[in-house]
C-alpha cells in the first residue's frame, strides 16, 4: 500500500503568518508522531497521536505550534505567526500497534523568510 | 534535546570498504533503530536491536549494542555508492510512548 505522505512538499512564508502542515498515514497505523529537523541536525520530537489524542505534545516549542488529527488518520501541523526560526523540515512518521518501526513520510520543507 | 551523539560526524570512504559509525545514549531504552536518510528528507528504517539483544545483521549491515556503556555501532560491509546517506540512530525510550530520539547522524560518503 501506499506510504506515509505529507504536503505540500515546500512551503515558503512570510514572517508572522500562520502555515498548516498535513500528513496522511499508513492506513490503518494508530500512531502518528510529528518531528522537526533544522538544517544538518538530527529530528527534534514535537508531538504523538495514539488516535485521535496527543498523550505526548511535550516536544511542541511554543504555544504556536498545535497540531490535530481527525477520523484516526490524517493529522495537521499547525505553525502560527511563524518565525524565522521554524525553518526546517517537517517530517511525520506512522506507526502500526504491536510494532516499534517508524515509517516517515518525505517531509515538508519550510522556509520563513 | 538530542539522547545521543553520533560519531564520526562524517566518514568518507571508498566502495568495497567497511564503515563503522557508533552512537551514545544518555537513558534507558526499550529499543535502538537506526535510520538512513537520502538528500535530507524521509527517513528509511534499517534495523531495531533491542535492549536484551548485543547484536543484529540484516544483509550488509552488523549493528550491536551495549547497554553498559549505552552505546551502539553500525557496521555496513562493502560498501556501495548508492549507501551514501546520513545515518541516525534512534532510541525508543522506556515508558516513552516510543517516541524516537535521534542523535545528530553521521554523513557517510562511499566513493567509486
Amino acid at each position: 500500500g501506499a506510504g506515509v505522505s505529507q504536503s505540500p512538499s515546500n512551503k515558503v512564508t512570510e514572517k508572522g503568518k500562520d502555515v498548516e502542515l498535513r500528513c496522511d498515514p499508513i492506513s490503518g497505523h494508530t500512531a502518528l508522531y510529528w518531528y522537526r529537523q533544522s538544517l544538518g541536525q538530527g529530528l527534534e520530537f514535537l508531538i504523538y497521536f495514539q488516535g485521535n489524542s496527543a498523550p505526548d505534545k511535550s516536544g511542541l516549542p511554543s504555544d504556536r505550534f498545535s497540531a490535530e488529527r481527525t477520523g484516526g488518520s490524517v493529522s495537521t501541523l499547525t505553525i502560527q505567526r511563524t518565525q524565522q526560526e521554524d525553518s526546517a523540515v517537517y517530517l511525520c512518521a506512522s506507526r502500526a500497534g504491536g510494532v516499534r518501526e517508524q515509517y516517515f513520510g518525505p517531509g515538508t520543507r519550510l522556509t520563513v523568510t | 534535546s538530542q539522547q545521543g551523539e553520533e560519531d564520526p560526524q562524517a566518514l568518507s570512504i571508498q566502495e568495497g570498504e567497511n564503515a563503522t559509525m557508533n552512537c551514545s545514549y544518555k537513558t534507558s531504552i526499550n529499543n535502538l533503530q537506526w535510520y538512513r536518510q537520502n538528500s535530507g528528507r524521509g527517513l528509511v528504517h534499517l534495523i531495531l536491536i533491542r535492549s536484551n539483544e548485543r547484536e543484529k545483521h540484516s544483509g550488509r549491515l552488523r549493528v550491536t549494542l551495549d547497554t553498559s556503556k549505552k552505546s551502539s555501532s553500525l557496521l555496513i560491509t562493502a560498501s556501495r555508492a548508492a549507501d551514501t546517506a546520513s545515518y541516525f540512530c534512534a532510541t525508543d525510550a522506556a515508558g516513552g510512548y516510543n517516541k524516537l530520539i535521534f542523535g545528530a547522524g553521521t554523513r557517510l560518503a562511499v566513493h567509486p
